[in-house]
């Protein structure tokens, strides 16, 4: 079957850094996302990872371990509003994305 | 601006009544989709689109129906069919062959009374 898991919720401090963690199963897998999601609001792209190792983009960084099935999304001084819902996502085959429940972020001062 | 539109942002819809949500891009991309989202559920793919005229069904395609007759349009239609319609909407599209991410419309939140 195909399976994304990842942490319900975290609590961050701001200016801290924070790892949030995610496995997935999928059949022809061809790539792992990370999306942000605030609240009411479409998702938009942070990151996307198909070989392993990390991805750097400003103060996000994301890992991927294919041999694995494991990703991790690194967010570095953080601040107030990186508060958000934070989706991880597996591209299957072609044309289909494939996502997780999301792991909702709360930074507080 | 490039982007996706969907409409209507809100809509209140009887049982038993269809419903149908647009979704229109200008970013000239071949892939379109549905996802339909939940309270800790994550998104779920509903029907997605490679070509004009053309499309398969997703995860959770029982109770809606969608066409691609052109590029830019995939209109999705909430049947009666669907026996817990009550969620937010949203429609994506795909980005080239280079990295392959969705680009999501505003999102549609449809509430049934």
């Amino acid at each position: 079957g195909q399976n994304i898991d990842q942490p319900t919720e975290m609590t961050a401090t701001e200016g801290a850094i924070v790892q949030i963690n995610c496995t997935y199963q999928t059949s022809g897998f061809n790539g792992l996302f990370w999306y942000q999601q605030h609240a009411g609001e479409a998702p938009t792209f942070l990151s996307y990872n198909v070989l392993d190792g990390l991805e750097e983009k400003g103060r996000f960084s994301s890992f991927l371990s294919r041999s694995k099935g494991y990703s991790y999304l690194l967010l570095k001084e953080l601040q107030m509003k990186d508060s958000a819902s934070y989706l991880c996502a597996a591209r299957s085959g072609g044309f289909k994305t494939i996502f997780g429940a999301g792991t909702r972020l709360f930074v507080k001062a | 601006d490039g982007g996706i539109t969907q409409s209507p942002k809100y809509l209140f819809r009887k049982e038993g009544q269809n419903v149908t949500l647009s979704c229109e891009q200008n970013l000239n991309h071949d892939a379109m989709y549905w996802y339909r989202q939940d309270p800790g559920q994550g998104l779920r793919l509903i029907y997605y689109s490679q070509i004009v005229n053309d499309f398969q069904k997703g995860d959770i395609a029982e109770g809606y129906s969608v066409s691609r007759e052109k590029k830019e349009s995939f209109p999705l239609t909430v049947t009666s069919a669907q026996k817990n319609p009550t969620a937010f909407y949203l429609c994506a599209s795909r980005a080239g062959q280079t990295t392959g991410e969705l680009f999501f419309g505003e999102g549609s939140r449809l509430t049934v009374l």
